[in-house]
């Protein structure tokens, strides 16, 4: 069983629309969850970032971590074509440790 | 704001080449990371370093070794080039105590 499973996609919505973007995990030691969003020819950018449980929101983003289901959730409200990218969470155990990553969802926002 | 900087975009080497590939980083963080990225496998870390001269081996570390001679400065070799070692490579650091890890824009590079 991989330790991060996430959705490949492609996922194509039209601008304005709600988006959902999970992942799944296996390790209940994990602690830190991050999500990254990363354009094509670049390095992942850091989008949002949440200790242990709870909900965290920046804007039109909100991450979701729910630890009893091992299962994150990034939503992206009122989403645009510059949100058009690939999208990775990542987690870990402890600060400062290496990163697990999910592969990564392709998301298409189309005005 | 962090920034991490890899040398080149873009490089093309040759099969038994040495290559080697730099990161800078210049937030004063102790973790520095390498990894590669390819279409359907996502990001594989192939080493990583705690501190100067303090290196740890990643999950793909065969081919490849690493240098931390100063604290903002993390490279990455590869010994003789491979084919199979066309990638992206990405570098990457965080602070000791807490996440996230900060990326650089990437390496693509090419061994023909």
């Amino acid at each position: 069983q991989k330790e991060v499973e996430q959705d490949p996609g492609p996922l194509s919505v039209p601008e304005g629309a709600i988006v959902s973007l999970n992942c799944t995990y296996s390790n209940s030691a994990f602690q830190y969850f991050m999500w990254y969003r990363q354009y094509s020819r670049k390095g992942p950018e850091l989008l949002m970032y949440t200790y242990s449980s709870g909900n965290k929101e920046d804007g039109r983003f909100t991450a979701q971590v729910d630890k009893s289901s091992k299962y994150i959730s990034l939503f992206i409200r009122d989403s645009q074509p510059s949100d058009s990218a690939t999208y990775l969470c990542a987690m870990s155990e402890g600060a400062g440790t290496a990163l697990i990553f999910g592969k990564g969802t392709t998301l298409s926002v189309s005005s | 704001d962090v920034k991490v900087t890899q040398s080149s975009r873009y490089l093309v080497k040759r099969t038994g080449e040495k290559v080697f590939l730099e990161c800078v980083q210049d937030m004063d963080h102790e973790n520095m990371f390498w990894y590669r990225q390819d279409p359907g496998l996502g990001l594989r870390l192939i080493y990583f370093s705690y501190d100067v001269k303090m290196k740890e081996k990643g999950d793909i570390p065969e081919g490849y070794s690493v240098s931390r001679e100063k604290k903002e400065r993390f490279s990455l070799i590869l010994e003789s080039a491979s084919t199979n070692q066309t990638s992206m490579y990405l570098c990457a650091s965080s602070n000791r105590v807490r996440q996230p890890q900060h990326f650089g824009d990437g390496t693509r590079l090419s061994i023909l």
